[in-house]
């Protein structure tokens, strides 16, 4: 399975832009980058997917690299409730187009006041 | 339209005993996947279920094992609970297995005493 490396930590000031990244070096063709983030050991929550182009909702913008071996999430204004762990993920396709999340050990985002 | 729900949110079992854990999708959503999530591991997969089947299957032991119904709701059981399965265990739901997104329950937290 194709594994993903985050940095563990990061700090980013209120209303500044948090810019995550995430290598995926293995990562093959038909693998998507998934991200969620998880808030005090709630369920993971949504963010955010991609294939090989950019990618942007209302929660954030996911810029992948041409060659697809790292990905950059982006927080555009970010609150303290962004505060969390975020995951970088590559979700894996198995045989009959059975799926499952591949997760890391993600980064610990805080958002500074 | 309601999320993930998971019963029951907290449980304290003891050393060999068995649990049940339920899981209840998203309405419309067919495919549901379990994933464990421990300090020292991470989140980890257990098993996808899609149509009453399971489809896909994580390095767990026997001791792990799940089903599905006709209306997609989930169950995940673990026998001869040992201190090590406590954890937080976490379903998600989406609407079809393969390229599709999964959304998460707030978990279940079991203990093993």
């Amino acid at each position: 399975d194709a594994k993903t490396t985050q940095p563990p930590s990061m700090d980013c000031a209120e209303g500044r832009a948090a810019n995550l990244p995430c290598n995926h070096s293995t990562i093959s063709g038909n693998e998507y980058v998934y991200w969620y983030r998880q808030i005090h050991s709630q369920g993971p929550q949504y963010i955010i997917h991609g294939l090989k182009n950019n990618e942007t909702n209302e929660m954030a913008s996911l810029i992948i690299t041409e060659d697809r071996k790292s990905s950059t999430l982006i927080l555009p204004h970010a609150t303290l409730r962004d505060t969390a762990v975020y995951y970088c993920i590559v979700r894996v396709t198995a045989r009959q187009g059975a799926q499952k999340l591949v997760f890391g050990q993600g980064t610990r985002l805080t958002i500074n006041p | 339209k309601a999320g993930v729900t998971q019963t029951p949110r907290y449980l304290i079992k003891t050393r060999g005993q068995q649990v049940t854990l339920s899981c209840s999708p998203i309405s419309g959503h067919r495919s549901v996947s379990w994933y464990q999530q421990t300090p020292g591991q991470g989140l980890q997969f257990l098993f996808e279920y899609f149509s009453e089947t399971q489809r896909n299957k994580g390095n767990f032991p026997g001791r792990f094992s799940g089903r599905q119904f006709s209306n997609s709701r989930s169950e995940m059981n673990v026998s001869t609970l040992e201190l090590g399965d406590s954890a937080l265990y976490l379903c998600a739901s989406s609407t079809r297995e393969g390229l599709e997104t999964q959304y998460f329950g707030p978990g279940t937290r079991l203990l093993v005493l």
